[in-house]
């Protein structure tokens, strides 16, 4: 089956720094990715489309300028979370959607920010 | 999309089957019933999905009632690995454009 890779699995950083945050689709061409976000004990909540060679389209709440998408190829999408807070340690979450309507999942990177 | 409601957790045997329901009463005609499921700290998996028709593949089955306002996920015989989070999303088919809305789903807890 398709598959999602999402790097790094884990990562820790000192606040006020940046993390960079990879997303691949492998056997497939993803002209549209997703990012999530999933707090402890609390479901994934969409914070953005990533669409291939263009801006990404951000749910209402979201810090476009905090967290930067990039969509350069049709199989890499980057989060970069910006200046890197306690409140941003979460696990993010990649997807992306193939052309038989099923959508695949990154294993997700836990962000620890200290 | 329509509401979906499931259960907040459910707890099954290990060997048994595992039957976890959701409702979806304002589903409208052209949505499909996906499922997905998380297991702890990985991201989530596709499991199966159906317009009105049963469905079975090598993971599970999915039963949709006739007038398509409820489903059951069918995992036929649960092992400790199927410990996880259940999703039940009610959606249109498109292009690929839409992302997947996530509820609360089921926390699904297979006892040895």
């Amino acid at each position: 089956g398709a598959v999602v890779s999402q790097h790094p699995s884990w990562v820790i950083c000192k606040s006020g720094t940046s993390v960079k945050i990879e997303c691949r689709s492998l056997d497939f061409q993803a002209t549209t990715m997703f990012w999530y976000r999933q707090f402890p004990k609390q479901s994934l909540m969409l914070m953005a489309t990533s669409n291939e060679g263009s801006k990404a389209t951000y749910e209402q709440g979201v810090e476009k300028d905090k967290f930067l998408i990039n969509h350069a190829s049709l199989t890499l999408s980057t989060l970069t979370v910006t200046s890197a807070h306690p409140e941003d340690s979460s696990f993010y979450i990649c997807s992306a959607r193939t052309g038989n309507e099923k959508l695949f999942f990154g294993s997700g990177t836990q962000l620890s920010v200290l | 999309d329509a509401k979906t409601t499931q259960p907040t957790s459910m707890d099954c045997a290990e060997g048994r089957a595992a039957n976890l329901p959701c409702n979806h009463s304002t589903i409208s005609g052209n949505e499909y019933v996906y499922w997905y499921r998380q297991i702890h700290s990985q991201g989530p998996q596709y499991i199966i999905h159906g317009l009105k028709n049963n469905e079975t593949n090598e993971m599970a089955s999915l039963i949709i009632t006739e007038d398509r306002k409820s489903s059951t996920l069918i995992l036929p015989h649960a092992t400790l690995r199927d410990t996880a989070v259940y999703y039940c999303i009610v959606r249109v088919r498109d292009t690929g454009r839409r992302a997947l809305t996530f509820g609360s789903g089921t926390r699904l807890q297979v006892q040895p």
